[in-house]
Protein backbone atom coordinates (compact mmCIF):
# COMPACT_ATOMS: atom_id res chain seq x y z
CA UNK A 1 0.00 0.00 0.00
CA UNK A 2 1.44 3.42 -1.24
CA UNK A 3 2.24 5.94 1.51
CA UNK A 4 1.60 9.33 1.71
CA UNK A 5 3.12 11.58 -1.17
CA UNK A 6 4.32 14.96 -1.39
CA UNK A 7 6.05 16.64 -4.24
CA UNK A 8 7.90 18.54 -5.03
CA UNK A 9 10.54 17.33 -1.50
CA UNK A 10 12.80 20.44 -1.86
CA UNK A 11 12.22 23.63 -3.40
CA UNK A 12 13.73 27.01 -3.39
CA UNK A 13 11.80 30.21 -3.48
CA UNK A 14 12.82 33.93 -3.35
CA UNK A 15 10.35 36.51 -1.32
CA UNK A 16 7.51 37.44 -2.90
CA UNK A 17 6.83 34.38 -4.84
CA UNK A 18 4.30 31.90 -4.08
CA UNK A 19 4.19 28.26 -3.85
CA UNK A 20 2.07 25.25 -4.26
CA UNK A 21 2.67 22.12 -2.49
CA UNK A 22 0.61 19.09 -3.68
CA UNK A 23 -0.16 16.02 -1.73
CA UNK A 24 -1.39 12.56 -2.53
CA UNK A 25 -3.25 11.13 0.51
CA UNK A 26 -3.19 6.94 0.95
CA UNK A 27 -5.68 5.23 -1.28
CA UNK A 28 -8.94 5.60 0.47
CA UNK A 29 -8.46 7.79 3.21
CA UNK A 30 -10.41 11.27 2.71
CA UNK A 31 -9.05 13.33 5.26
CA UNK A 32 -5.67 15.70 4.43
CA UNK A 33 -4.24 17.64 7.44
CA UNK A 34 -1.23 20.07 6.45
CA UNK A 35 1.44 20.92 9.27
CA UNK A 36 3.99 23.26 9.12
CA UNK A 37 7.62 22.43 10.95
CA UNK A 38 10.05 25.09 11.71
CA UNK A 39 13.12 24.86 14.33
CA UNK A 40 11.30 27.78 16.43
CA UNK A 41 8.17 26.84 16.28
CA UNK A 42 8.21 23.19 15.85
CA UNK A 43 4.99 21.18 14.45
CA UNK A 44 2.30 23.45 13.81
CA UNK A 45 -1.35 22.85 12.17
CA UNK A 46 -2.31 24.37 9.23
CA UNK A 47 -5.40 23.31 8.02
CA UNK A 48 -7.46 20.20 7.44
CA UNK A 49 -9.53 18.98 4.24
CA UNK A 50 -12.35 16.42 4.64
CA UNK A 51 -14.36 15.75 1.30
CA UNK A 52 -13.09 18.69 -0.70
CA UNK A 53 -13.99 21.28 2.44
CA UNK A 54 -11.96 22.61 4.99
CA UNK A 55 -13.26 21.16 8.09
CA UNK A 56 -10.15 22.85 10.61
CA UNK A 57 -7.85 25.49 10.38
CA UNK A 58 -5.24 26.38 12.32
CA UNK A 59 -4.04 30.28 13.63
CA UNK A 60 -1.87 30.91 10.25
CA UNK A 61 -2.28 34.07 7.71
CA UNK A 62 -4.80 34.33 4.88
CA UNK A 63 -1.23 33.73 2.81
CA UNK A 64 -1.51 30.06 3.50
CA UNK A 65 -4.37 28.39 1.90
CA UNK A 66 -5.55 24.97 0.30
CA UNK A 67 -7.32 23.11 -1.18
CA UNK A 68 -8.63 19.19 -1.93
CA UNK A 69 -9.93 17.80 -5.20
CA UNK A 70 -12.28 14.89 -5.56
CA UNK A 71 -9.60 12.28 -5.68
CA UNK A 72 -8.82 13.68 -2.11
CA UNK A 73 -5.50 14.63 -3.20
CA UNK A 74 -4.89 18.14 -1.71
CA UNK A 75 -2.48 21.26 -2.70
CA UNK A 76 -1.47 23.89 -0.27
CA UNK A 77 -0.66 27.22 -1.71
CA UNK A 78 1.52 29.90 0.09
CA UNK A 79 1.66 33.37 -1.61
CA UNK A 80 3.94 36.71 -1.23
CA UNK A 81 6.48 34.37 0.32
CA UNK A 82 8.59 35.92 3.62
CA UNK A 83 11.70 34.41 4.98
CA UNK A 84 9.73 32.88 8.24
CA UNK A 85 8.04 30.43 5.71
CA UNK A 86 10.93 28.62 5.32
CA UNK A 87 10.09 25.14 6.69
CA UNK A 88 9.12 21.55 6.48
CA UNK A 89 5.74 21.06 5.19
CA UNK A 90 3.75 17.91 6.10
CA UNK A 91 0.73 16.39 5.19
CA UNK A 92 -0.97 13.58 6.41
CA UNK A 93 -4.14 11.74 5.51
CA UNK A 94 -6.17 9.42 7.64
CA UNK A 95 -10.04 7.46 7.39
CA UNK A 96 -12.76 9.18 8.25
CA UNK A 97 -13.63 9.02 12.08
CA UNK A 98 -16.48 8.22 13.90
CA UNK A 99 -16.27 11.38 15.62
CA UNK A 100 -14.30 12.19 19.18
CA UNK A 101 -10.84 10.15 17.78
CA UNK A 102 -8.61 11.69 15.41
CA UNK A 103 -7.52 8.34 14.46
CA UNK A 104 -4.39 7.50 13.34
CA UNK A 105 -2.75 9.98 11.16
CA UNK A 106 -0.08 9.10 8.42
CA UNK A 107 2.34 11.36 7.50
CA UNK A 108 4.35 11.88 4.30
CA UNK A 109 8.14 12.53 4.02
CA UNK A 110 7.37 16.61 3.80
CA UNK A 111 8.37 19.42 0.99
CA UNK A 112 11.19 21.44 2.54
CA UNK A 113 10.86 24.66 1.35
CA UNK A 114 13.36 27.02 1.72
CA UNK A 115 13.10 31.08 0.86
CA UNK A 116 15.44 33.27 -0.38
CA UNK B 1 -6.56 20.27 23.65
CA UNK B 2 -5.20 20.04 27.13
CA UNK B 3 -1.54 21.29 27.30
CA UNK B 4 0.92 17.89 28.09
CA UNK B 5 4.32 17.92 29.62
CA UNK B 6 7.20 15.90 28.88
CA UNK B 7 10.72 15.19 29.88
CA UNK B 8 12.94 17.35 27.08
CA UNK B 9 15.09 14.23 27.31
CA UNK B 10 15.48 10.35 28.15
CA UNK B 11 18.33 7.99 27.66
CA UNK B 12 18.07 4.17 27.01
CA UNK B 13 20.31 1.03 26.75
CA UNK B 14 19.07 -1.06 23.74
CA UNK B 15 17.45 -4.12 24.71
CA UNK B 16 16.04 -2.46 27.98
CA UNK B 17 12.25 -1.05 27.86
CA UNK B 18 12.09 2.56 27.51
CA UNK B 19 9.42 4.48 29.70
CA UNK B 20 8.41 7.84 28.29
CA UNK B 21 5.68 10.04 30.78
CA UNK B 22 3.32 12.52 30.14
CA UNK B 23 1.10 14.88 31.86
CA UNK B 24 -2.06 15.61 31.09
CA UNK B 25 -3.54 17.00 34.06
CA UNK B 26 -5.91 19.15 31.93
CA UNK B 27 -7.73 16.31 30.07
CA UNK B 28 -11.20 16.23 29.56
CA UNK B 29 -13.36 13.17 29.50
CA UNK B 30 -13.98 12.66 25.80
CA UNK B 31 -9.82 13.87 24.90
CA UNK B 32 -7.84 10.73 23.59
CA UNK B 33 -4.36 10.76 24.38
CA UNK B 34 -1.91 10.06 21.44
CA UNK B 35 1.79 9.14 21.03
CA UNK B 36 3.53 9.92 18.01
CA UNK B 37 7.34 9.69 17.22
CA UNK B 38 9.48 11.52 14.77
CA UNK B 39 12.99 10.15 13.31
CA UNK B 40 15.18 13.06 12.28
CA UNK B 41 14.34 14.22 8.73
CA UNK B 42 11.17 12.33 8.46
CA UNK B 43 7.65 12.55 9.12
CA UNK B 44 5.81 12.09 12.19
CA UNK B 45 4.87 8.47 12.78
CA UNK B 46 2.21 7.24 14.87
CA UNK B 47 2.53 5.11 17.44
CA UNK B 48 -0.51 4.22 19.85
CA UNK B 49 -3.81 6.20 21.60
CA UNK B 50 -6.13 5.36 24.00
CA UNK B 51 -9.15 7.15 25.82
CA UNK B 52 -9.11 5.08 29.13
CA UNK B 53 -7.87 1.59 29.15
CA UNK B 54 -4.35 0.55 28.87
CA UNK B 55 -3.75 -0.61 25.34
CA UNK B 56 -0.69 -2.24 23.40
CA UNK B 57 -0.17 -2.99 19.96
CA UNK B 58 3.13 -4.39 17.94
CA UNK B 59 4.56 -1.07 18.61
CA UNK B 60 4.19 -0.34 22.24
CA UNK B 61 1.96 -0.13 25.17
CA UNK B 62 0.19 2.68 26.67
CA UNK B 63 -0.53 3.01 30.40
CA UNK B 64 -2.76 5.28 31.43
CA UNK B 65 -3.24 6.34 34.67
CA UNK B 66 -7.54 6.01 36.69
CA UNK B 67 -7.42 9.29 36.83
CA UNK B 68 -6.52 9.97 32.82
CA UNK B 69 -4.00 12.91 34.64
CA UNK B 70 -0.63 11.17 33.17
CA UNK B 71 0.30 8.30 31.15
CA UNK B 72 3.12 6.17 29.86
CA UNK B 73 4.47 5.02 26.39
CA UNK B 74 6.39 1.76 26.99
CA UNK B 75 8.83 0.64 24.23
CA UNK B 76 9.15 -2.88 25.67
CA UNK B 77 12.78 -3.74 23.48
CA UNK B 78 14.23 0.02 23.17
CA UNK B 79 16.49 -0.26 19.34
CA UNK B 80 18.90 1.49 18.05
CA UNK B 81 16.59 2.77 15.56
CA UNK B 82 13.95 3.86 18.41
CA UNK B 83 15.76 7.27 18.33
CA UNK B 84 13.71 9.53 17.78
CA UNK B 85 11.54 12.91 19.25
CA UNK B 86 8.18 11.40 20.96
CA UNK B 87 5.49 13.60 21.08
CA UNK B 88 2.17 12.98 23.53
CA UNK B 89 -0.37 14.48 22.19
CA UNK B 90 -4.18 15.01 23.84
CA UNK B 91 -6.97 15.81 21.58
CA UNK B 92 -10.64 15.38 21.03
CA UNK B 93 -10.73 16.59 17.37
CA UNK B 94 -8.69 16.13 14.08
CA UNK B 95 -6.06 18.45 14.69
CA UNK B 96 -3.14 17.80 16.73
CA UNK B 97 -1.34 20.18 18.97
CA UNK B 98 2.74 19.55 19.01
CA UNK B 99 4.53 20.10 22.10
CA UNK B 100 8.33 20.07 22.18
CA UNK B 101 8.55 16.13 22.87
CA UNK B 102 11.02 14.00 24.61
CA UNK B 103 14.36 13.36 22.09
CA UNK B 104 14.99 9.42 23.46
CA UNK B 105 18.22 8.33 22.92
CA UNK B 106 19.07 4.90 22.66
CA UNK B 107 22.47 3.37 23.05
CA UNK B 108 24.33 0.47 22.46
Amino acid sequence: KAGVTQTPRYLIKTRGQQVTLSCSPISGHRSVSWYQQTPGQGLQFLFEYFSETQRNKGNFPGRFSGRQFSNSRSEMNVSTLELGDSALYLCASSLPTSGSSTGELFFGEGSRLTVL
Amino acid sequence: DAKTTQPTSMDCAEGRAANLPCNHSTISGNEYVYWYRQIHSQGPQYIIHGLKNNETNEMASLIITEDRKSSTLILPHATLRDTAVYYCIVTSGSRLTFGEGTQLTVNP
